[in-house]
C-alpha cells in the first residue's frame, strides 16, 4: 500500500522563527506528486507547494520551502519568518498512480496532519 | 473569480434520510473529486470523477452516490445507507487528472 506518513501531531514555533514539518511516504512509483496543505480553522484547504518527484531542485514559495529527499522518501516543510497567520493544520499529500476498474488514475493520498501552533 | 462553491455549510440529516450536497465549479475542470474529514483526521476519498458521465468509487464509497450530468457539478447524495455519516465533506477539483487539487469550503453535516 502506498501510504504518507507525518510523525508530528503537533508543532509549535514562536513568531518570525523558522519551523520544519516531516513527513515520509512510501511508494513504489518513480514519478510521482508531492503536496502540502494547509487547513485553518475555517476548514477551507489551501495548497501550500507542490513538488515534482522527477525534479531534483526543491520547491519555493516565498516563506515555504521544502526539502525533499527522493531516495530517503522523505518531504518535509520550511516555514521560515513563521507569522500568527500561519496557524493551521498542515497536511502532506501524494498523488500516485491507481488502478479502478482498469482505468489508471492519480489518487491523492493524505498524511493525518500537524496541528502548527504560532506564539506570538 | 473563479473558484468551487459547496452548499449548504452545515446540513443536518434525520435518521433514514436520504441528503444532497452540492458542489459546483467554474475553473472548467475535468476532474472532480469527493473527500470526507473525520475530527483531527486527514482526508478519505469517496468518489472521482475525471469527465462527465463518469464516475469512480474511492476508499469509502459504501453509503454514498454521486451523478456528474455537467462538467460544472459533482452533487454527492448521502443515503440512509451511511450509517455514520457526521463528518466534513470536502469537495475538489482538477484541470485533469494528477494535478493539484483545488478545494471548496466545505459542508458540515449532522445527525438530528
Amino acid at each position: 500500500a502506498q501510504t504518507v506518513t507525518q510523525s508530528q501531531p503537533e508543532m509549535s514555533v514562536q513568531e518570525a522563527e523558522t519551523v520544519t514539518l516531516s513527513c515520509t511516504y512510501d511508494t513504489s512509483e518513480s514519478d510521482y506528486y508531492l503536496f502540502w496543505y494547509k487547513q485553518p480553522p475555517s476548514r477551507q484547504m489551501i495548497l501550500v507547494i507542490r513538488q515534482e518527484a522527477y525534479k531534483q531542485q526543491n520547491a519555493t514559495e516565498n516563506r515555504f520551502s521544502v526539502n525533499f529527499q527522493k531516495a530517503a522518501k522523505s518531504f518535509s516543510l520550511k516555514i521560515s519568518d513563521s507569522q500568527l497567520g500561519d496557524a493551521a493544520m498542515y497536511f502532506c499529500a501524494s498523488i500516485f498512480e491507481a488502478n479502478a476498474g482498469g482505468t489508471s488514475y492519480g489518487k491523492l493520498t493524505f498524511g493525518q496532519g500537524t496541528i502548527l501552533t504560532v506564539h506570538p | 473569480d473563479g473558484g468551487i462553491t459547496q452548499s449548504p455549510k452545515y446540513l443536518f440529516r434525520k435518521e433514514g434520510q436520504n441528503v444532497t450536497l452540492s458542489c459546483e465549479q467554474n475553473l472548467n475542470h475535468d476532474a472532480m473529486y469527493w473527500y470526507r474529514q473525520d475530527p483531527g483526521q486527514g482526508l478519505r476519498l469517496i468518489y472521482y470523477s475525471q469527465i462527465v458521465n463518469d464516475f469512480q468509487k474511492g476508499d469509502i464509497a459504501e453509503g454514498y452516490s454521486v451523478s456528474r450530468e455537467k462538467k460544472e457539478s459533482f452533487p454527492l447524495t448521502v443515503t440512509s445507507a451511511q450509517k455514520n455519516p457526521t463528518a466534513f465533506y470536502l469537495c475538489a477539483s482538477s484541470i485533469f487528472l494528477n494535478q493539484p487539487q483545488h478545494f471548496g469550503d466545505g459542508t458540515r453535516l449532522s445527525i438530528l
